[in-house]
Formats: C-alpha cells, structure tokens, sequence
C-alpha cells in the first residue's frame, strides 16, 4: 500500500490560484469518496480543510475547493493569501479499514 | 474546546518499545461516534496512518504494522495509547493522534505531534 502521490512543492503569488493533486489508485482514491486534506502550518497541529472530496469544514474559507476526477482528487486555493504558506496533505479510505495518506506537499506564497 | 494531547519518550534505542499516549480534553473518548487514529511522519517517509481505535476495544490497524502494534484505552484518564515493538531507525517520525467520526477519515481534530527518535 504506496502513499498517494503529491508534488513535494507548488507556488504561487497573492491573489493567485494553485492546484494540489494526490494521485492514488482505482482501490483507494478512485474507489470512495472518502478523501481529505489537511493544512499544517509549522508547530501547529493538522487543521481539516477539505473532507468527502468537495465539503468544506465550518469556518474553512470557500476559497478552497476539493475535486476528484479518476484517481486523482485535487485541492484548490484561489485568492492566494500569505497565512495559506504551509503543508498540505491528503487523505484516502482505502477499503478493509484501511487509511492512506499523501507525502505532502509544501506551498509556498511568492 | 477540544483538544489533543501526544506524549512520548522523545528518544529510544533501537529494538525498544515505543509507548505514546495521547490525552483529550473537551471530549469524551467513550463517545460512540468517534474514532481514535495515530498517524506519523518522518522525513522519508511522508505520512503514514498506524492504525485507529475505537473504546468499545475495535482496533483497525495498518496491515504493514499490523503485528507490532497494539492499541488500547484508559476512559478514567480519557487516554487513549500505541505500543509499537521492536522498533528501529525507521520508526523515527513525528506521531499524531486524531479523532474521526468513522473509520473513513483521520477526522477533523488532530494533536500537535511529538517527535520520536530510535537511535543507539
């Protein structure tokens, strides 16, 4: 059972809009709509983004998006802000009570 | 305000047992809708789900770490806890504790993480 596949990095200027992708499989990603993602800033714990591909958390700004197309689900900020710097990760069921999770991917505001 | 609380040993030799225990405050681990996870990571690596746990004793562990863990509760000291045996270089990672509604997802609550160092 592989991690689900991340760039290690993605940029972007202020105002912009970036794109994450976590790639996994038909028996994971492509399977369940079960994917989450995560922002972690240095030193704080993991804050819950994006759950059940598309839905938004209370208080999580519309600015993020979530979407799954095949065994790719992707996660996308528009209207870059400087506090969005940080690591982003995503999450998968992947059947048998199973998770996975992704390397992470490190945004980095220009 | 809920929140999640890891603690370890910080350091360990290899082939010792590592024991984490993360503490909630603001819920209750008995409750019936929450599933307890322990996630790590390590620089190479990336992240790794360990397994979850839930109080009623039903544990779903990772089946690569399957058979050197072992999960367990305390509801008098709302703690919920990992053993990991036999552990190695590889093992040194950054471990979390979250909370999720099912078994689907990490879930929407996580701890800050403790780092664990397996070195001689």
């Amino acid at each position: 059972q592989s991690a689900l596949t991340q760039p290690r990095s993605v940029s972007g200027s202020p105002g912009q809009s970036v794109t994450i992708s976590c790639t996994g499989t038909s028996s994971d990603v492509g399977l369940y709509d079960y994917v989450s993602w995560y922002q972690r800033r240095p030193g704080k714990a993991p804050k819950l983004i994006i759950y059940g591909v598309t839905k938004r958390p209370s208080g999580v700004p519309d600015r993020f998006s979530g979407s799954k197309s095949g065994n790719t689900a992707s996660l996308i900020i528009s209207g870059l802000l400087g506090e969005d710097e940080g690591d982003y990760f995503c999450s998968s069921f992947a059947g048998r009570y199973t998770l996975i999770l992704g390397g992470g991917t490190k945004l980095t505001v220009l | 305000q809920v929140q999640l609380q890891e603690s370890g040993p910080g350091l360990l030799q290899p082939s010792q047992t590592l024991s984490l225990t993360c503490t909630i405050s603001g819920d209750s681990i008995d409750y019936p809708n929450s599933y307890w996870n322990w996630i790590r990571q390590s620089p190479g690596r990336g992240l790794e789900w360990i397994g979850c746990f839930h109080y009623t004793g039903s544990t779903y562990p990772n089946p690569s770490l399957k058979s050197r863990i072992s999960m367990s509760v305390d509801t008098s000291k709302n703690q919920f806890s990992l053993k990991l045996i036999s552990v190695t270089a590889a093992d040194t990672a950054e471990y979390f504790c979250s909370r999720g509604p099912t078994v689907v997802t990490p879930g929407d609550l996580w701890g800050r993480g403790t780092l664990v160092t397996v070195s001689s």
